[in-house]
């Protein structure tokens, strides 16, 4: 059984710029969350999708946005980059609701902004 | 307010010796307590999940034990493998909204 995918595994980008970040769950899998993880903070809570709808959201600014296709593949954006968004982004995937259910992580896509 | 900490934030023990990381939280009410395990530039592995009727569940060499009442958990690593370097999250689910919150982890470091 595949894990789950996230892809890039490593980027860099400039202040003002945009990312997509993309994340393929376990097949069967429909829940996908996303979690930012940096030294200071740790890991925290971005979003939650669930068939195609947000069902939970993390205390974000709005430049943080995701979204989930009909395949259950999720995709995150963070627009205007700030030198603070840079950090590990790691996706989940989950037969049940995250809080309810294991959660299988991707390997992270490490994203550092210059 | 739901936190989890996490004690203590660093360790460094030597191969074949135990070691105990500890889990305090205050999230209520409780659903879960989960353990995993974090290779350094890789994504988080379960170790154990815990509802409140279990206190001690075991994964291999790893010993969770969950105390509800005192909202402590611990993690028992039994003889330390060199592997077994890893940043250790506990992370608790519950707080009426059924979140999650993490705890900032425990980087242990086994030296031979």
């Amino acid at each position: 059984k595949a894990g789950v995918t996230q892809t890039p595994r490593y980027l860099i980008k400039t202040r003002g710029q945009q990312v997509t970040l993309s994340c393929s769950p376990i097949s069967g899998h429909r829940s996908v969350s996303w979690y930012q993880q940096t030294p200071g903070q740790g890991l925290q809570f971005l979003f939650e999708y669930f068939s195609e709808t947000q069902r939970n959201k993390g205390n974000f600014p709005g430049r943080f946005s995701g979204r989930q296709f009909s395949n259950s593949r999720s995709e995150m954006n963070v627009s205007t980059l700030e030198l603070g968004d840079s950090a590990l982004y790691l996706c989940a995937s989950s037969a049940e609701t995250p809080a309810v259910g294991e959660l299988f992580f991707g390997e992270g896509s490490r994203l550092t902004v210059l | 307010k739901n936190q989890v900490e996490q004690s203590p934030q660093s360790l460094i023990i030597l191969e074949g010796k135990n070691c105990t990381l500890q889990c305090n939280y205050t999230v209520s009410p409780f659903s879960n307590l989960r353990w995993y395990k974090q290779d350094t530039g890789r994504g988080p592995v379960s170790l154990t999940i815990m509802t409140f009727s279990e206190n001690t569940k075991s994964n291999g060499r790893y010993t969770a034990t969950l105390d509800a009442d005192t909202k402590q958990s611990s993690l028992h690593i039994t003889a330390s493998q060199l592997s077994d370097s890893a940043s250790y999250i506990c992370v608790v689910s519950g707080g009426g909204a059924n979140n999650l919150f993490f705890g900032t982890g425990t980087r242990l470091t086994v030296i031979p």
